[in-house]
């Protein structure tokens, strides 16, 4: 059974580079698409991006200029960086999978909450 | 951009009383919608998928239906271990991109 592991620094200042790693295990991370999804505390869930192991890559429009995800398969790792964070980036950001594209998760991380604040 | 609202906000119900959970669609859409059960502290956890095939080991009370820009999900009978928040997923054709739906709260009446 496929198991996702969010890691990455608990706490970012204003303006900086927020960046999260998923470790996958139980499974290939060269089979699916994985996903970075978020929800600010006490809010809805917003949907980031995504990328396959070949390195293509799919993002929300309204985060698109300040997101890159990455994939590194040696490690079954993929990753998030998101630029200029602000407070309003605060959030549980989870990872999650896909079995194709842009359809449904069926296998989630246990999330991670990062704070944006100096 | 594809807006999905999900209606009501919050569900007040009593256990075994029946659940039903909308999910409205600003356009018409595919069947490529989803949802979701998310409790305190938790992942979210899929129930559906593609309108209404059931996800593996959900339980058969949780059911899926609709097309076009209606989509719903009923829970027939509700037990204790059913209330939760409940979110909706959809695709949108262009530009391509998942949605969520701002989610329906299922409280204890």
């Amino acid at each position: 059974q496929v198991q996702l592991q969010e890691s990455g620094p608990g706490l970012v200042k204003p303006s900086d580079t927020l960046s999260l790693t998923c470790t996958v295990s139980g499974d290939s991370i060269t089979t699916y698409y994985w996903s970075w999804v978020r929800q600010p505390p006490g809010k809805g869930l917003e949907w980031i991006g995504y990328i396959y192991y070949s390195g293509s890559t799919n993002y929300n429009p309204s985060l698109k200029s300040r997101i890159t995800i990455s994939v590194d398969t040696s490690k079954n790792q993929f990753s998030l960086k998101l630029s200029s964070v602000t407070a309003a980036d605060t959030a549980v950001y989870y990872c999650a999978r896909e079995v194709t594209t842009l359809r449904y998760f069926d296998s989630w991380g246990q999330g991670t909450l990062v704070t944006v604040s100096s | 951009e594809v807006v999905l609202t999900q209606s009501p906000a919050t569900l007040s119900l009593s256990p075994g009383e029946r659940a039903t959970l909308s999910c409205r669609a600003s356009q018409r859409v595919s069947s490529f919608l989803s949802w979701y059960q998310q409790k305190p502290g938790q992942a979210p956890r899929l129930l559906i998928y593609d309108a209404s095939n059931r996800a593996s080991d959900i339980p058969a009370r949780f059911s899926g239906s609709g097309s076009g820009t209606d989509f719903t999900l009923t829970i027939s009978s509700l037990e204790p271990e059913d209330f939760a928040v409940y979110f909706c997923l959809l695709r949108s054709s262009w530009p391509p991109a998942l949605t969520f739906g701002g989610g329906t709260k299922v409280e204890i009446k």
